[in-house]
């Protein structure tokens, strides 16, 4: 099975940094996803890891340590529109089915 | 292109009804497919997932079933809908370089 936890709110202001932490224990792992989901619509891709280390997609960063079990989705010079949930997913080795957690809803204030 | 839809769009059933929601994908072949359900203020958990015509894995028992009668379409079903049935709807597959998963754009579900 899987276990995935990350924090349930987090309030920024706008232009500043937000970092998500994302923490697992999974009996398989194959890819660790991160997804924003807007209010009422359907989440969608940002981001992939499946080595250790950063990957940088504009303002949007993931960091992940296999050894710890453990992501990051740093989100940088914060805009109104990224008030959002941002779902911390896990991909099994079978299927490629995902295990998501619960998600972080982020709040950024003028 | 690929493009996933799925209607309705929203969906209001009395308790005990029959629920059918469909799942269709455009522009590729042979797609792993997904149900998802997302309860209001939880993460998405999932139903059913299938890798090929009538090929289906379920994940969760419960009041649903699935079929997939062809290979771009993936349906849900319930022979008598629960008040804990209620929730958000999505289906997805799998595509993209890193093989990431496409959500279609959902079904809310209000059973009352």
């Amino acid at each position: 099975g899987q276990n995935i936890d990350q924090p349930t709110e987090m309030t920024a202001t706008e232009g500043a940094i937000v970092q998500i932490n994302c923490t697992y224990q999974t009996s398989g792992f194959n890819g660790l996803f991160w997804y924003q989901q807007h209010a009422g619509e359907a989440p969608t891709f940002l981001s992939y890891n499946v080595l250790d280390g950063l990957e940088e997609k504009g303002r949007f960063s993931s960091f992940l340590s296999r050894s710890k079990g453990y992501s990051y989705l740093l989100l940088k010079e914060l805009q109104m529109k990224d008030s959002a949930s941002y779902l911390c997913a896990v991909r099994d080795t079978n299927d490629y089915k995902l295990s998501f957690g619960a998600g972080t809803t982020v709040t950024v204030r003028a | 292109s690929q493009t996933i839809h799925q209607w309705p769009a929203t969906l209001v059933q009395p308790v005990g009804s029959p629920l059918s929601l469909e799942c269709t994908v455009e522009g590729t072949s042979n797609p792993n497919l997904y149900w998802y359900r997302q309860a209001a203020g939880r993460g998405l958990q999932l139903l059913f997932y299938s890798v090929g015509i009538g090929q289906i894995s379920s994940e969760v028992p419960q009041n649903l079933s699935a079929s997939r009668p062809q290979d771009r379409q993936f349906i849900l079903s319930s022979k008598k809908l629960l008040l804990s049935d209620s929730g958000f709807y999505l289906c997805a597959w799998n595509g993209g370089g890193d093989n990431e998963q496409f959500f279609g754009p959902g079904t809310r579900l209000t059973v009352l």
